[in-house]
């Protein structure tokens, strides 16, 4: 069966970085793109952009460039989001999710909650 | 402020039907398929609707959407006390270039 699993949660200190990982199983990598959504605290769902696992472009929405990175390792099935300089608004849900084509996004991981606080 | 707008909460009895609108425009809503995903609480969301009006499996037909112009809606029959969720219409927005999220509506069962 088709899963997305997410690493653990993290506490970080302003200015540090953090990688998450979706590792992904039951279903060909490949095929599906990757996107992350973050969801803040009492907040909605906010999509930060998606991988392309088959040419490897990244494509970041709106407000979510500079300091995050996606990337994957396909021979694991991996995907990993990456964020530096990390601020106290960074902390939210963090969220992977397949789709195919312009499809809605069938499979989600848990989630990976990150806090940044001194 | 989200550019696809939905109200913020929905309420009804067991056995009513609820519905959930979500309002856009020609950029987003009018021009590309809606999906609609379910969040109970402390959960990831679902996809509960797809494409405008289909459901994956295992979604009950007691949920439906439609799709008509720059709006769409999500439509819940028989209310059940296991249907209190947040709920979430997305959209491909063409002049972003990505995916965009209505607010959601959270569904209280009464």
């Amino acid at each position: 069966q088709v899963q997305l699993v997410q690493s653990e949660s993290e506490l970080k200190k302003p200015g540090a970085s953090v990688k998450i990982s979706c590792k992904t199983s039951g279903y060909n990598f490949n095929t599906y793109a990757i996107n992350w959504v973050r969801q803040a605290p009492g907040q909605g769902l906010e999509w930060m952009g998606w991988l392309n696992t088959n040419t490897g472009k990244p494509t970041y929405a709106q407000g979510f460039t500079g300091r995050f990175v996606f990337s994957f390792y396909s021979s694991a099935s991996t995907a990993y989001l990456e964020i530096a300089g990390l601020k106290a608004e960074d902390t939210a849900l963090y969220y992977c999710a397949r789709n195919y084509g312009g499809g809605g996004f069938d499979y989600w991981g848990q989630g990976s909650l990150v806090t940044v606080s001194s | 402020q989200s550019v696809v707008t939905q109200p913020p909460s929905a309420s009804g009895t067991p056995g009513q039907t609820v519905t959930i609108s979500c309002s856009g425009s020609s950029s987003n809503i009018g021009s590309n398929n809606v999906n609609w995903y379910q969040q109970l609480p402390g959960t990831a969301p679902r996809l509960l609707i797809s494409a405008n009006n289909q459901r994956p499996s295992g979604v009950p037909d007691r949920f439906t959407a439609s799709k008509s112009g720059t709006s769409a809606s999500l439509a819940i029959s028989g209310l059940q006390s296991e249907d209190e969720a947040h709920y979430y219409c997305a959209a491909w927005e063409d002049r972003l270039n990505g995916w965009v999220f209505g607010g959601g509506t959270k569904l209280t069962v009464l």
